[in-house]
């Protein structure tokens, strides 16, 4: 079984300034990771994923994630933050590989509250 | 672009009443999903549907609820005696192969 946690529930920040927002899981196999983004009012939208290959993956607006195995890590950072980032955002994790049904376990979410 | 969309966008019920939330998943993906998200808290796994069956479910999932895709578009989720504690947002969700799932806008389920 796989868990996920994410450590700030909510992370107030000034406009330009950088963010990291955390998370962490748990799994005795291999996993896919992705982080989605859910703005006020709207449905979950895929921000980035990591299935394999390079450790470090990008978004088109600037956000970025690393995978770090040995320390199970998934952590989000944006250098440079804008007023429209501010959203929930929620990390999730599949098994990969064959026998997966595909679902997806998220953790409780981090709110990113930008601040002009 | 394709899109997961979801009716109704908002739907109010008495407790103990049946409701059926109707999702359309993006045309060529073979994979469905449910999730619920309780007002406040994580988004949580439903059950998933491959080939017209169920192919995994939580416990959550108990046999209050059904899935079913009664034709080559809709994905349905029926709740057959709602409890004051379904009410949330129920997010439909839909995969070509084992990648990314595209999340539907959601229902809004209320339980009075």
């Amino acid at each position: 079984a796989q868990s996920v946690t994410q450590l700030d529930s909510q992370v107030p920040v000034f406009e330009e300034a950088p963010v990291e927002l955390r998370c962490n899981y748990s799994s005795s196999v291999s996993v896919y990771l992705f982080w989605y983004v859910q703005y006020p009012n709207q449905g979950l939208q895929l921000l980035l994923k990591y299935l394999s290959g390079s450790t470090l993956v990008e978004s088109i607006n600037g956000f970025e994630a690393e995978f770090n195995k040995s320390q199970t890590s998934f952590h989000l950072r944006k250098p440079s933050v804008h007023i429209s980032d501010t959203a929930e955002y929620f990390c999730a994790v599949t098994q990969s590989g064959s026998g997966n049904t595909g679902k997806l376990i998220f953790g409780q979410g981090t709110t990113l509250q930008v601040k002009p | 672009e394709p899109e997961v969309t979801q009716t109704p966008s908002h739907q109010v019920t008495q407790m103990g009443q049946e409701v059926i939330l109707r999702c359309v998943p993006i045309s060529n993906h073979l994979y469905f999903y449910w999730y619920r998200q309780i007002l406040g808290q994580k988004v949580e796994f439903l059950v998933s549907f491959y080939n017209n069956e169920i192919s995994e479910k939580s416990e959550i999932f108990d046999d209050q609820f059904s899935v079913e895709r009664p034709d080559g578009s809709n994905f349905t989720l029926k709740i057959r005696s709602t409890k004051l504690e379904d009410s949330a947002m129920y997010f439909c969700a839909s995969i070509e192969g084992a990648d990314t799932q595209y999340f539907g806008p959601g229902t809004r389920l209320t339980v009075l």
